[in-house]
């Protein structure tokens, strides 16, 4: 079984910039999740989606973060413009609807705003 | 609302002595609790969950964890620490249907030879 697919693995901004990152979450699972993980921190959840349908984006700074999974497959998270506070590992998780666990996590995406 | 407290954020041991790192969490429902470990530029991999079912939870590479409700506590343990274990470890919490992951801010486990 493959597992969640993230791109890129790095990136490095400029501060006002924008970038966008992508997710291929494992196929069949309705649930996907974006984590931020700020250095030294436990990642923080974002965004939830159920298939192509926002469940909870209470935490997602929407000035100038946003995330859409139109086909209810792929995922991207975009932020614009960026902040120094925003350097970070974005995760995507995935897990089948319903069920104990079952989460599985990409390797995530590491950005740098300089 | 859940949340989640890891009591050390560092631990050291030394290789073959039994390791315990702490957690302790807050939720108003009958939680599922997972063990997370992460290691240096790698992704999240999960140890062990309790979801309802035994309170002692075994999970990979010797790892188990006991839940314990009157404490609400479910700390993690392993009888013989390997150098492999270094690495950084997650108590995570998760209730009701949308099944959200709430993480602890994660304990650091250093093995020393």
């Amino acid at each position: 079984e493959a597992g969640v697919a993230q791109s890129p693995r790095y990136k490095i901004i400029e501060k006002r910039q924008s970038v966008a990152f992508w997710c291929n979450p494992i196929s069949g699972h309705a649930t996907l999740y974006w984590y931020q993980q700020i250095l030294g921190q436990g990642p923080k959840l974002l965004i939830q989606f159920q298939n192509n349908g926002v469940v909870d984006d209470s935490q997602l700074p929407k000035d100038r973060f946003s995330a859409e999974r139109l086909k209810g497959v792929d995922s991207t998270l975009k932020i614009q413009p960026a902040k120094l506070e925003d350097s970070a590992v974005y995760l995507c998780a995935s897990r089948p609807t319903g069920g104990e666990g079952g989460y599985t996590f990409g390797s995530g995406t590491r950005l740098t705003v300089v | 609302a859940q949340s989640v407290t890891q009591l050390d954020s560092h631990v050291s041991v030394s290789e073959g002595t039994p390791v315990l790192l702490r957690c302790n969490y807050s939720s108003s429902y009958s939680p599922s609790l997972f063990w997370y470990v992460q290691h240096p530029n790698k992704g999240l991999q999960l140890l062990l969950k309790y979801t309802s079912a035994a309170t002692l939870v075994k999970g990979i590479n010797g790892f188990e964890a006991e839940f314990k409700k009157s404490e609400t506590s479910f700390h993690l343990t392993k009888p013989s620490a390997h150098m492999s274990d270094a690495a950084e470890y997650f108590c995570v919490v998760s209730e009701g249907s949308a099944r959200q992951l709430t993480f602890g801010s994660g304990t650091q486990l250093t093995v020393l030879p």
